[in-house]
């Protein structure tokens, strides 16, 4: 089945460490995201990609960094410069930047301790 | 930059009609959706709208007014699986990203 896959779903993180969250989609989508979302909230973009080997800053890239080797992948590393990070990370697709439908992945729980 | 308003909780009872509203400022609008979000779950698309008007799919419902800024979810015979988070969304074409910015979204209880 076609469908963007986030893993892990569950991550902790200590203070001070780098995680990076895998975000891998098989639809032949030119464009990903990466959105934050914390309890209450809405989402907030955090980078995004339109074309494979290009990505843009977002609302809250800062303490954040991607890549976009690949057209199928996106990860996402939240850094140590990142400092309250515990939240629910979204990563979502479309076919191309232009396009209506949005597809999301299941999402990542990241926690501090 | 985008501006987009909706109440954060409504209650309503099951089997009634709630109207969840949402109003948006931007600069280069390019469309409007509803999402669905059961908590600790990833958004589900319901609705697109970009030109003025209603749009009918089943139980729910979609309006806009560009003129006005302003977009409603109807949501009819609600029953209790619909108790989620509805996220309004706007799209800006401006800088040619497309992407959409989401609101806070509102809460939906529905109680017996």
């Amino acid at each position: 089945d076609g469908g963007i896959t986030q893993s892990p779903k569950y991550l902790f993180r200590k203070e001070g460490q780098n995680v990076t969250l895998s975000c891998e989609q098989n639809l032949n989508h030119d464009a990903m995201y990466w959105y934050r979302q914390d309890p209450g909230q809405g989402l907030r973009l955090i980078y995004y990609s339109q074309i494979v080997n290009d990505f843009q800053k977002g609302d809250i890239a800062e303490g954040y960094s991607v890549s976009r080797e690949k057209k199928e992948s996106f990860p996402l590393t939240v850094t140590s410069a990142q400092k309250n990070p515990t939240a629910f990370y979204l990563c979502a697709s479309k076919m191309d930047p232009t396009g209506n439908t949005i597809y999301f992945g299941e999402g990542s729980w990241l926690t501090v301790v | 930059g985008q501006n987009i308003d909706q109440p954060t909780e409504m209650t309503a009872t099951e089997g009634a009609i709630v109207q969840i509203n949402c109003t948006y400022q931007t600069s280069g609008f390019n469309g409007l959706f509803w999402y669905q979000q059961h908590a600790g779950e990833a958004p589900t698309f319901l609705s697109y709208n970009v030109l003025d008007g209603l749009e009918e799919k089943g139980r729910f419902s979609s309006f806009l007014s560009r003129s006005k800024g302003y977009s409603y979810l109807l949501l009819k015979e609600l029953q209790m699986k619909d108790s989620a988070s509805y996220l309004c969304a706007v799209r800006d074409e401006a800088g040619g990203s497309y992407i959409p910015t989401f609101g806070r979204g509102t809460s939906l209880i529905v109680h017996p």
